[in-house]
């Protein structure tokens, strides 16, 4: 089945200290992979993607991920929290399929930012 | 300011009530698409448009009804709802039909709220 999972719901961390939210695929994405970030009231907005080449993306905010194929893997990163990076974070696979292809998303990764 | 505007931010609707959700874009982008966002799950696409016309219908109830009367505006028309259906509905547009070769760009939402 098509899925996308985020292994942590809610991750706390301090302020300053570096990050790493997990995302895993299922078999069969395309994979064109995906983290986009939601802060309060406000819409998903795309931090950066994947579709081919080098494994380690860089993004907007100083987010970074890094595709591995044998891990079925895509894990955001960022080596300093900020507390304006307290939001949820959202990875998202595209698969082919039929006439139209589908972008899955995971149910989210909550980020707590503490002093 | 995103691109994508949606209104009403909230919205508070009895079972019986017949409302609409508005969404704009002034991106000068093709495609526009609604999602659902309910606690603890997924993203769900419910619509795609792609200039104009519908090219995704992901199986859902026809008490949620769609309209795209032109490329930069998009409706979903509301009527007898239930309790389940209280969520935040996100708007997105892109330039492609697929949301990959173009990012999504979201809107706020509009939370609703079924009574």
């Amino acid at each position: 089945a098509q899925s996308v999972t985020q292994p942590d719901i809610h991750i706390t961390v301090s302020e300053g200290a570096s990050l790493e939210l997990r995302c895993n695929y299922s078999y069969g994405a395309t994979p064109y992979l995906f983290w986009y970030v939601q802060s309060p009231g406000q819409g998903l907005q795309l931090l950066l993607k994947y579709f081919s080449g080098d494994t380690l993306v860089q993004g907007i905010k100083g987010f970074e991920a890094e595709f591995k194929r044998s891990q079925s893997s895509f894990n955001l990163r960022k080596p300093s929290v900020h507390w304006s990076d307290a939001a949820e974070y959202f990875c998202a696979a595209y698969y082919y399929g039929g006439s139209q292809g589908n972008l899955i998303f995971g149910k989210g990764t909550k980020l707590s930012v503490k002093p | 300011e995103t691109g994508v505007t949606q209104t009403p931010r909230h919205l508070v609707m009895g079972m019986t009530n017949k409302k609409s959700l508005k969404c704009e874009q002034h991106l000068g982008h093709n495609a526009m698409y609604w999602y659902k966002q309910s606690a603890k799950k997924p993203l769900e696409l419910m619509f795609v448009y792609s200039l104009e016309e519908r090219v995704e219908n992901n199986s859902v109830p026809s008490r949620f009804s769609p309209e795209c009367p032109n490329s930069s505006h998009l409706f979903l028309h509301l009527h007898t709802l239930q309790p389940e259906d209280s969520a935040l509905y996100l708007c997105a547009s892109s330039r492609g039909k697929t949301g990959v070769d173009s990012p999504l760009h979201f809107g706020n939402g509009t939370r609703l709220t079924v009574t």
